[in-house]
């Protein structure tokens, strides 16, 4: 199983929004309504900030919003802060009863 | 509230074996399916294995299949992954983690580190 697709790291200044992509394919994100992003500080536990693809979590900022269309998945930061700064992953279940990670997208705010 | 808390890391020859645990605390672990996901100095996170709230089913990676095995002992409200014939491209960051009811991780541990090298 392949990972999905994100890109390696993306940057806004506070105050702006920011999206991060997650492709796979029709056996993982475009298959199934089970797409995650987590939020992970080096040397924290990560943290689930979105589920089926546009949920969030109780306590969750609503500047973390999520969508699905096909087989991308994208996560969108409205209103950036200096703490959002983090490394970001997405996860789809897959076809073949697994669960498949992105590479990580890391985010910087200037 | 939530607590998962791993241990059992270190650093270990190629070919010998580990045990890393997870305590966990704050729900009813019996009820909840676990996973344990890595990530090696570098990469992104990967998935390892999968168990379910009785233990009756479990789930592993390809890349750890026959050599990692996922358990569980409800009346410690631990899990574990036992880990044999390890080999170089297994050193990462271990994290246990909940399962939300749909392979979606709600709650995750700060991880272990497991450095395999000669």
């Amino acid at each position: 199983q392949s990972a999905l697709t994100q890109p390696a790291s993306v940057s806004g200044s506070p105050g702006q929004s920011i999206t991060i992509s997650c492709t796979g394919t029709s056996s993982d994100v475009g298959g199934y309504k089970y797409v995650s992003w987590y939020q992970h500080h080096p040397g924290k536990a990560p943290k689930l900030m979105i589920y089926d693809a546009s949920n969030r979590p109780s306590g969750v900022s609503d500047r973390f919003s999520g969508s699905k269309s096909g087989n991308t998945a994208s996560l969108t930061i409205s209103g950036l802060q200096a703490e959002d700064e983090a490394d970001y992953f997405c996860s789809s279940y897959t076809r073949s009863a697994t669960l498949v990670f992105g590479a990580g997208t890391k985010l910087t705010v200037l | 509230q939530v607590q998962l808390v791993e241990s059992g890391g270190g650093v270990v020859q190629p070919g010998r074996s580990l045990r890393l645990s997870c305590a966990a605390s704050g729900f009813t672990f019996s009820s909840r399916v676990m996973h344990w996901v890595r990530q090696a100095p570098g990469r992104g996170l990967e998935w390892v294995a999968l168990i379910s709230g009785d233990g009756d089913n479990r789930y592993h990676a390809d890349s750890v299949r026959g050599r990692f095995t996922i358990s569980r002992d409800n009346s410690k409200n631990t899990l574990y992954l036992h880990m044999n014939s390890l080999r170089t491209e297994d050193t990462a960051v271990y994290y246990c983690a909940r399962d939300r009811g749909d392979w979606q991780l709600d709650s995750w541990g700060q991880g272990t580190r497991v450095t395999v090298s000669s």
